[in-house]
């Protein structure tokens, strides 16, 4: 198995109070990912780094901040917890090239009360 | 832009019968394909890939998948399924020339295998 951990694995929280969730690779790829996942929705992307500090945004970014300060973790923060972001949430992490295998984290299952 | 759809969000079938898992892709640009299976409470995993070439692929456990260009189609087929092909499966796209290597994810079909 590829050497993804994410913490934690299941949380509940306030709104309106900060979360943050992390992820670790032990495989040193150069991109990582922060995705939710939704009945219905399938994944989706929240935001992506392609390197140490190198950061954007995906298709569903608004409430959230990443950061990148190490290869090998890439932090997710929502910033004030709403209710719409009670999810599942997958870190993956892939080397370079759109022809490669994405390799996914065991989840982190958000509660946002 | 890209889109995935995956018309059936439940598919039930006996075991030891064949299955067909639809899935349906809109690029405007050329994209790579995969398969990824999510088995309870576990990540995603990878079941199979179109690169190029030959248009049948074949994966784990079994499976295999036909790209058809025409029809923007990469349906997954499983011959005779077992109980413990019981998941949601989640068909991706990548466009080829993305520097973000992003995955673009359909809304999932779960497989209910039953005795």
């Amino acid at each position: 198995d590829a050497g993804i951990t994410q913490s934690p694995r299941h949380k509940v929280t306030e709104t309106g109070t900060p979360v943050t969730l992390r992820c670790h690779q032990t495989e040193n790829h150069r991109y990582m990912y922060w995705y939710r996942q939704d009945p219905g929705h399938g994944l989706r992307l929240i935001h992506y780094s392609y390197g140490v500090k190198d950061t954007d945004k995906g298709e569903v970014s608004d409430g959230y901040s990443v950061s990148r300060s190490k290869t090998e973790d890439f932090l997710l923060t929502l910033e004030s917890a709403t209710s719409s972001q009670t999810s599942v949430y997958f870190c993956a992490i892939r080397s370079q090239g759109a022809n490669t295998e994405a390799f996914f984290g065991q989840g982190t299952r958000l509660t946002v009360v | 832009a890209q889109s995935v759809t995956q018309l059936d969000s439940q598919v039930p079938v006996f075991e030891e019968a064949p299955v067909e898992l639809r899935c349906n892709y809109s690029s405007s640009v050329s994209v790579y394909l995969f398969w990824y299976v999510q088995y309870p409470n576990q990540g995603l995993q990878l079941l199979l890939k179109y690169l190029s070439g030959s248009t049948l692929v074949k994966g784990i456990n079994g499976f295999e998948a036909e790209f058809n260009k025409s029809q923007t189609s990469f349906h997954l087929r499983k011959p005779s399924v077992h109980i413990s092909d019981t998941a949601e499966y989640f068909c991706a796209v990548t466009p080829r020339e993305d520097s973000s290597y992003k995955l673009i994810f359909g809304s999932g079909t779960r497989l209910l295998v039953r005795p």
